[in-house]
């Protein structure tokens, strides 16, 4: 079926450091994605989002690049902080509704 | 301006029981969809609402039903609940026809 999914299930970065976080996904009509942080205890929260007419997104120290033609996602955090802890989703959206793969649990180290 | 608010926090049933969670949506949001977010795993579509009617649904038995009301709320039941039903369940919230979803803190369901 169809699914989005994560290369790494755990990440371990030091502090200040960039973090990297991938993801794949298998339906190539997908023209909307997200990444969502999710912190213990509490809901996914929107970080940034692409369209599929886009390569590259920026937001406040966070960057998405889509490539479309490996059907591939990366999130990109500068700087790395200890509030950036948590685990973090890639979501598909197909007709209005997202579709999550399995996370990646972004460690960072001070 | 509150965003999405889901009640109660944490529930402990029996199996077989019967459950109902509630959620509020974002104020000026009318599309509601409910997920079921495993221990470990990310989170799986359940259905969504608009307009008082279930849009869509995805892949979860007919014990699984749920509700909107006039005022964009909207309620999930869970009926002769099993272990495996034991999860976070969220709700989302979105404005009509635009990709704006604000999630709830979820109720975290214990099913014993």
């Amino acid at each position: 079926g169809e699914s989005v999914g994560l290369h790494l299930p755990t990440l371990s970065v030091q502090e200040g450091d960039n973090s990297i976080i991938n993801c794949a996904y298998s339906n190539s009509a997908s023209d909307y994605f997200i990444w969502y942080k999710q912190e213990s205890g509490k809901g996914p929260q929107f970080i940034i989002d692409i369209r599929s007419n886009m390569d590259k997104r920026q937001g406040q120290r966070v960057t998405v690049l889509l490539n479309k033609t490996v059907k591939h996602l990366s999130l990109q955090i500068a700087a790395t902080q200890p509030g950036d802890s948590a685990v973090y989703f890639c979501a598909e959206v197909q007709g209005g509704k997202l579709i999550f793969g399995q996370g990646t649990e972004l460690s960072v180290k001070p | 301006d509150a965003g999405v608010t889901q009640s109660p926090t944490h529930l402990i049933k029996t199996r077989g029981q019967q459950v109902t969670l509630r959620c509020s949506p974002k104020s000026g949001h009318d599309t509601v969809s409910w997920y079921q977010q495993a221990l470990g795993q990310g989170p799986q579509f359940i259905f969504q609402y608009y307009e008082e009617e279930e849009r869509q649904r995805g892949n979860f038995p007919d014990r699984f039903s749920g509700h909107q009301y006039p005022n964009y709320s909207s309620e999930l039941n869970v009926n002769a609940l099993l272990l495996g039903d034991s999860a976070l369940y969220l709700c989302a919230s979105s404005p009509t026809s635009i990709y704006g979803y604000t999630f709830g803190s979820g109720t975290r369901l214990t099913v014993v």
